[in-house]
């Protein structure tokens, strides 16, 4: 089986300081792919970055990385210059390559951006 | 990039009535696509999975009569939520898988049975 587990409901940053979101998970299934996704308070989903299990680099994508430690089982989201734009809620998500298709998300984390 | 487009994005409507939800890639073949329910403050849960011209695969404790889900084509798949009740109040949001298993999400669909 395949979990998520996100343990901060909730977090406060200063306008342009950086935040780390953590994010654990657990899977059996030897190939898999992390995924963080931005929830505004539209609904909508919007994809910000991605790391392969099998990548040898963490990714990053403008002020989004993911600080990636296979062993310790965790994917940390770390955002750069946080700007008030970036309040919204932000899950933690994987797909298994071998056993599984489907996404599993974490429970999210709230970020506030404070001016 | 490759859309998918979910319509309508907010409805209303009377407790025992029926809600269909639209689920659409507009420039890709989606072969499967995932249903997806969300309560206020929680995360995404998977409802189901359609595969085009199949039947849907549903998750544990979800009523498949409740949800009735058809993906017909390889770019529409759609939710119907039968003789709503306040409590099938939720955000929808459906995702479509292409060819080449990549995943995108729709905006979502705000449901509120009254």
């Amino acid at each position: 089986a395949q979990k998520i587990t996100q343990t901060q409901p909730g977090m406060f940053v200063q306008e342009k300081e950086a935040v780390t979101l953590d994010c654990t998970y657990d899977t059996s299934d030897p190939s898999y792919g992390l995924f963080w996704y931005k929830q505004p308070s539209s609904g909508e989903m919007i994809f910000l970055i991605y790391q392969g299990s099998y990548d040898q680099q963490n990714a990053t994508e403008g002020r989004y990385s993911l600080n990636f430690q296979k062993a310790r089982k965790s994917a940390n989201l770390v955002i750069s210059a946080s700007q008030l734009g970036d309040s919204a809620m932000y899950f933690c998500a994987m797909r298994g390559y071998n056993y599984g298709q489907n996404f599993v998300f974490g429970p999210g984390t709230r970020l506030s951006v404070l001016p | 990039g490759a859309v998918v487009s979910q319509h309508p994005s907010r409805v209303i409507c009377k407790s025992g009535t029926s809600v269909k939800i639209e689920c659409r890639s507009l420039d890709f073949q989606a072969t499967t696509m995932f249903w997806y329910r969300q309560f206020p403050k929680q995360s995404l849960m998977l409802m189901a999975t359609s595969n085009e011209g199949s039947k849907a695969t549903y998750e544990q404790g979800v009523e498949k009569d409740k949800f009735l889900i058809n993906h017909a084509s390889l770019t529409l798949s759609t939710l119907t939520v039968t003789s709503a009740h306040p409590e099938d109040s939720s955000f929808y949001i459906c995702s479509g898988r292409n060819s080449g298993n990549t995943i995108y999400f729709g905006e979502g669909s705000w449901l509120t049975v009254v």
